[in-house]
């Protein structure tokens, strides 16, 4: 059964350095998500991505924050310069076309120090 | 603006006790609602979709139900594997999914 994959699944970085989160979402997805979850809060939404294009970004996605598809296969989040308060479950997501379900990774667990 | 609710926060249950899990939502046009399971350290597991009023999914012992309001999650004589924290989320205009903050379930032999 076809699945999102993210790599790492755990980065510790330090305060301002930059770190690079990578996806592989499902080969026949063209919707593209970005959500995090900070421990024992909501998951929240920080970003979609669709036909090589943000469609959407939320608030927390500022400038620190930017998405590619460097391949016809991965999906990355960076973030330039991390701050204490980046430390979450950093999850992607992929859908087909028109309404529907999103599948999520397994998530990237970010710890800034 | 869009929100999600979901209650109870937690929910204790014994092996074989039945219950349900309810999401109350408030969205400017429903495009679907959505219910995950997610285990400790893990990704959100989807379940079911649902679109309209009335509509109800069925998936071995979890049944989930839509209103205008609000979405039930019915657990059918659960077993200890079923515990994990249940999710709830609509899709948003633009298709970003709004989240509620989970129900936390957990079933003891």
């Amino acid at each position: 059964e076809p699945e999102v994959t993210q790599t790492p699944s755990h980065q510790v970085t330090q305060m301002g350095q930059e770190v690079i989160l990578r996806c592989v979402p499902i080969s026949n997805h063209l919707y593209f998500y970005w959500y995090r979850q900070i421990l024992g809060q909501k998951v929240e939404f920080l970003v979609s991505f669709y036909n090589n294009e943000i469609s959407e970004k939320s608030e927390i996605f500022d400038d620190q924050f930017s998405v590619e598809r460097p391949d016809g296969s991965n999906f990355t989040l960076k973030i330039r310069s991390t701050k204490l308060e980046d430390s979450a479950m950093y999850f992607c997501a992929s859908r087909t076309t028109g309404p529907g379900e999103q599948y999520f990774g397994p998530g990237t667990r970010l710890t800034v120090t | 603006e869009d929100q999600v609710t979901q209650s109870p926060e937690a929910l204790r249950l014994q092996e074989g006790e039945s219950s349900s899990l309810n999401c109350s939502y408030t969205v400017s046009g429903l495009r679907g609602l959505f219910w995950y399971r997610q285990d400790p350290g893990k990704g959100p597991e989807f379940l079911f979709t649902l679109y309209s009023a009335g509509e109800e999914k069925e998936k071995e012992r979890l049944k989930a139900t839509l209103t205008k309001k609000e979405s039930f999650l019915h657990i059918t004589a659960p077993k200890p594997e079923d515990s994990a924290t249940y999710l709830c989320a609509v899709q948003a205009q633009g298709g970003k999914l709004i989240f509620g903050q989970g129900t936390e379930l957990s079933v003891k032999p």
